[in-house]
């Protein structure tokens, strides 16, 4: 059974990094028939796109986040990571990894970890 | 960038009641449209991908229409479970991804 746990400090300090690993379980990351994804929700708000990494390693960012984003998988751990750069209290959210699947070139976000709230603050 | 509004924002309704929520992305993105719906303090789950192809398992009072730019999920009874937010995302950008601002269906 395919899971995705979500790890990493839930306070962060502004101007710091955050960093968050994605450990995945039931499910080879190096497949080919899967793409990887991070996702994040303030509190009280909406689903925010961070960015996605594909079994070639190429990665693709949100614009409004590219500049601060790296994505990164390790494929000999079954884990992808997110780190975050100059951190403010407006990255302050519920991070969530996910596996994304592709049905004839139609992309979704298929199976969701469970979520791990990373605060920003002093 | 593609930009996705939805409406409505939030919505009241009864157990029972046939629920359209519509999603409409700022240009042509084909079917390349998925939604999912998301509990409170829960992670969000997929319903529907590629417009309305039903996710398996999802219950079939659950569906999805339309293409180019205007997409519909309609809940034909509402359950009592399905109560919660509902957004769309688009993929037509396999490269850039956007989510709807979220529809919140409550009880009336």
């Amino acid at each position: 059974q395919l899971q995705l746990q979500e790890s990493g400090p839930g306070l962060v300090k502004p101007s710091e990094t955050l960093s968050l690993t994605c450990t995945v379980s039931g499910s080879s990351i190096s497949s080919s028939r899967y793409y990887w994804g991070w996702i994040r929700q303030p509190p009280g708000k909406g689903l925010e796109w961070i960015g996605n990494i594909y079994n070639s390693g190429s990665t693709y960012y949100n614009p409004s986040l590219e500049s601060r984003v790296t994505i990164s998988i390790a494929t000999s751990r079954d884990q992808f990571s997110l780190k975050l750069t100059s951190v403010t209290a407006t990255d302050t959210a519920v991070y969530y990894c996910a596996r994304l699947s592709d049905a004839s070139g139609y992309i979704y976000f298929h199976h969701w970890g469970q979520g791990t709230l990373v605060t920003v603050s002093s | 960038d593609i930009q996705m509004t939805q409406s409505p924002s939030s919505l009241s309704a009864s157990v029972g009641d046939r629920v359209t929520i519509t999603c409409r992305a700022s240009q042509y993105i084909g079917r390349f449209l998925n939604w999912y719906q998301q509990k409170v303090g829960k992670a969000p789950k997929l319903l529907i991908y590629a417009a309305s192809n039903l996710e398996s398992g999802v219950p079939s009072r659950f569906s999805g229409s339309g293409s180019g730019t205007d997409f519909t999920l309609t809940i034909s009874s509402l359950q009592p479970e399905d109560f919660a937010t509902y957004y769309c995302q688009q993929s037509y950008s396999s490269l850039l991804f956007t989510f709807g601002p979220g529809t919140k269906i409550d009880i009336k």
